[in-house]
């Protein structure tokens, strides 16, 4: 089954930046959504499309995609993007099969 | 603002069917810039879709689920539903439904606040 690798971690000082990878074989070929998930809420799209931001969403955000990875930048860490994030895409398969990355919790220090 | 609920019950049996319901207030299920979304998360776990439903009916279920779930659509209501067969102790977790929209490339933009199902007996 296809899979969506992400770091478990990441620690970051406050106004730093935080860089989460994702890699996946059909990265090349599928778009990725990043999403944030703070405890005991909901997931919140803050990514689509590999580097599209949805309104409402801090410019701090940033994402991109380089081959088999793709990496969500948060610039200027605040200490409320402490969370869980994960990555989205579909295999490439035509199935239309959408799969999660393995999720990364992000600590600011 | 569009507005998506949960519900069922929380506690099922082994071997029985989990049943849940996702009501959409504040805009129209029938939409066809749309696609509606079930996502579960076992606890302390990672988010797993199960599938998702045009408001026409048309389905895709994730492959390692597909034998065991049934989503379907009630646009009376503005409801659409996730059954989830024979059911065990994995099937334990915060399920969600979800909006998928085209406008951001039928990415999941709005989400319930999700539900727990136990499964034990």
């Amino acid at each position: 089954s296809y899979e969506l690798t992400q770091p478990p971690s990441v620690s970051v000082s406050p106004g730093q930046t935080a860089r989460i990878t994702c890699s996946g074989d059909a990265l090349p070929k599928q778009y990725a959504y990043w999403y944030q998930q703070k405890p005991g809420q909901a997931p919140v799209l803050v990514i689509y499309k590999d580097s599209e931001r949805p309104s409402g969403i801090p410019e701090r955000f940033s994402g991109s995609s380089s081959g088999t990875t793709v990496t969500l930048t948060i610039s200027g860490v605040q200490a409320e993007d402490e969370a869980d994030y994960y990555c989205q895409s579909a295999d490439s398969s035509g199935t239309s099969f959408y799969v999660f990355g393995t999720g990364t919790k992000v600590t600011v220090l | 603002q569009l507005q998506l609920q949960e519900s069922g019950p929380g506690l099922v049996k082994p071997s029985e069917t989990l049943s849940l319901t996702c009501t959409v207030s504040g805009g129209s299920i029938s939409s066809s810039s749309y696609y509606w979304g079930w996502i579960r998360q076992p606890p302390g776990k990672g988010l797993e879709w199960i599938g998702s439903i045009y408001y026409s009916g048309s389905t895709y279920y994730n492959p390692s689920l597909k034998s065991r779930v049934t989503i379907s659509v009630d646009t009376s209501k503005n409801q659409f539903s996730l059954k989830l067969s024979s059911v065990t102790a994995a099937d334990t977790a915060v399920y969600y439904c979800a909006r998928q929209t085209e406008y951001y490339d039928n990415a999941f933009d709005i989400w319930g606040q999700g539900t727990m199902v136990t499964v034990s007996s």
